[in-house]
């Protein structure tokens, strides 16, 4: 089935790990992201990638980090986890970043817990 | 700065109507996007304006004036399926979406 992979569906991290989010999806889509979801708030935007080969930071980005290597995959790393990145986390993807009619699809989330 | 409004929280009696309204302040518009977010799900999409006017789709219309900044989503027959959180987006001058936080449809029979 088409679509988007993450992994892990959750995990509880003890502050100051590493941790990395996986992200892939099949659809052939050029344009992918990362963003947190918090109670309250709307989804914030991580870090994207318009191409393979090429990222950019969002609103969020500090503390986090990605790489696209390839069309197909978009790791997330957390390098040293705080508390305050205890969220869920959603990787997305479109066909392209620079039209107007650019659809989402989400992968099912990543639910982090920093203690 | 860029701002969504969107009211958190309604509540519908099922096979009645409901519309959701959003309103905007972004740079640059690039679309208004719809996206309907089932409780511990992923967001999925519904809709896209991006001139003004009405769009239909089933059950669900979305409604855009841009001179206001102002969006709605009208949802029709409403089912018990429908309850759920739904999230108005923008596009901004960079083709970005600005997310607005939901709002958190409850439906009762």
């Amino acid at each position: 089935i088409a679509g988007i992979t993450q992994a892990p569906t959750s995990q509880i991290l003890a502050a100051g790990r590493r941790m990395t989010l996986r992200c892939t999806q099949d659809m052939r889509h050029n344009a992918m992201y990362w963003y947190r979801q918090d109670l309250g708030l709307g989804l914030r935007l991580i870090h994207y990638s318009n191409t393979a080969g090429t990222t950019g930071k969002g609103e969020v980005p500090d503390g986090y980090s990605v790489s696209r290597a390839n069309t197909d995959d978009f790791p997330l790393t957390l390098a040293s986890a705080v508390p305050s990145q205890t969220s869920v986390y959603f990787c997305a993807s479109s066909e392209a970043a620079s039209t107007g009619a650019n659809v989402l699809t989400f992968g099912a989330g990543s639910r982090l817990t920093v203690l | 700065g860029q701002n969504i409004d969107q009211p958190t929280e309604m509540t519908a009696t099922e096979g009645a109507i409901v519309q959701i309204n959003c309103t905007y302040q972004t740079s640059g518009f690039n679309g208004l996007f719809w996206y309907q977010q089932h409780a511990g799900e992923a967001p999925t999409f519904l809709s896209y304006n991006v001139l003004d006017g009405l769009e239909e789709k089933g059950r669900f219309s979305s409604f855009l004036s841009r001179s206001k900044g102002y969006s709605y989503l009208l949802l029709k027959e409403l089912q018990m399926k429908d309850s759920a959180s739904y999230l108005c987006a923008v596009g901004d001058s960079n083709y970005q979406l600005i997310w607005g936080a939901g709002t958190k449809l409850i439906i009762k029979p």
